[in-house]
């Protein structure tokens, strides 16, 4: 089937450290991934993408890290800002896009 | 330009009302996503536009009727709603369907359906 899960639905982090977000998911055949930042009454945002064809891939402050053998996604967000205060969404591609259930992530001073 | 844009921001209608829901972008994309999200949940894929043709249907109900008049313009038609219908309307567009490439959204139409 087609399913994308997160593990923890809330993730309070200090200001300055770096977050983890995780994402599972089903499908083995999802050859792409994306993760999405929405804050509050807005749409979602593209932070960073993979290709199946990868293990790891890098942005601004962002990383994603793919594990094929047991599909499993992660957001490395270094040195947390209150600016990264959002719901963080994992979406799987087959033929459309399938959002995961999302986890908010609350930064505090 | 990285925008697609939709209006109008926010709506309220009547269960009698017919209503439409506007988006638009102008990157070129040949595939356009109608999503509905209620609070605290992700986006649920509603319809799938390719080359301006209906590709995808998510089993949505007869209510809601997807329009796409050009390769840049995406239509939600509203008519006979329910409460329940009250949500974040998203659109999104994408170099083509289901490509490796990023999907790109609106910032929403907040609907109430009272």
């Amino acid at each position: 089937g087609e399913s994308v899960g997160l593990h923890l639905p809330t993730l309070s982090v200090q200001e300055g450290d770096n977050s983890i977000i995780n994402c599972a998911y089903s499908n083995s055949a999802s050859d792409y991934f994306i993760w999405y930042k929405q804050e509050s009454g807005k749409g979602p945002q593209f932070i960073i993408d993979i290709r199946s064809n990868m293990d790891k891939r890098q942005g601004q402050r962002v990383t994603v890290l793919l594990n094929k053998t047991v599909k499993h996604l992660s957001l490395q967000i270094a040195a947390t800002q209150p600016g990264d205060s959002a719901v963080y969404f994992c979406a799987e591609n087959i033929h459309k896009l399938i959002f995961g259930t999302g986890t908010r992530l609350q930064v505090f001073p | 330009d990285t925008e697609v844009t939709q209006t109008p921001k926010h709506l309220v209608m009547g269960m009698t009302n017919k209503k439409s829901l506007k988006c638009e972008q102008h990157m070129g994309h040949r595939a356009m996503y109608w999503y509905k999200q209620k609070a605290k949940k992700p986006p649920e894929l509603m319809f799938v536009y390719s080359y301006e043709k209906l590709s995808i249907n998510e089993s949505v109900p007869s209510r809601f009727s997807p329009e796409c008049p050009n390769s840049s313009l995406l239509n939600l038609h509203l008519h006979a709603l329910q409460p329940e219908d009250s949500a974040l309307y998203l659109c999104a567009s994408r170099r083509v369907e289901g490509s490796g490439t990023e999907a790109f959204f609106g910032q929403g139409t907040r609907l109430t359906v009272v």
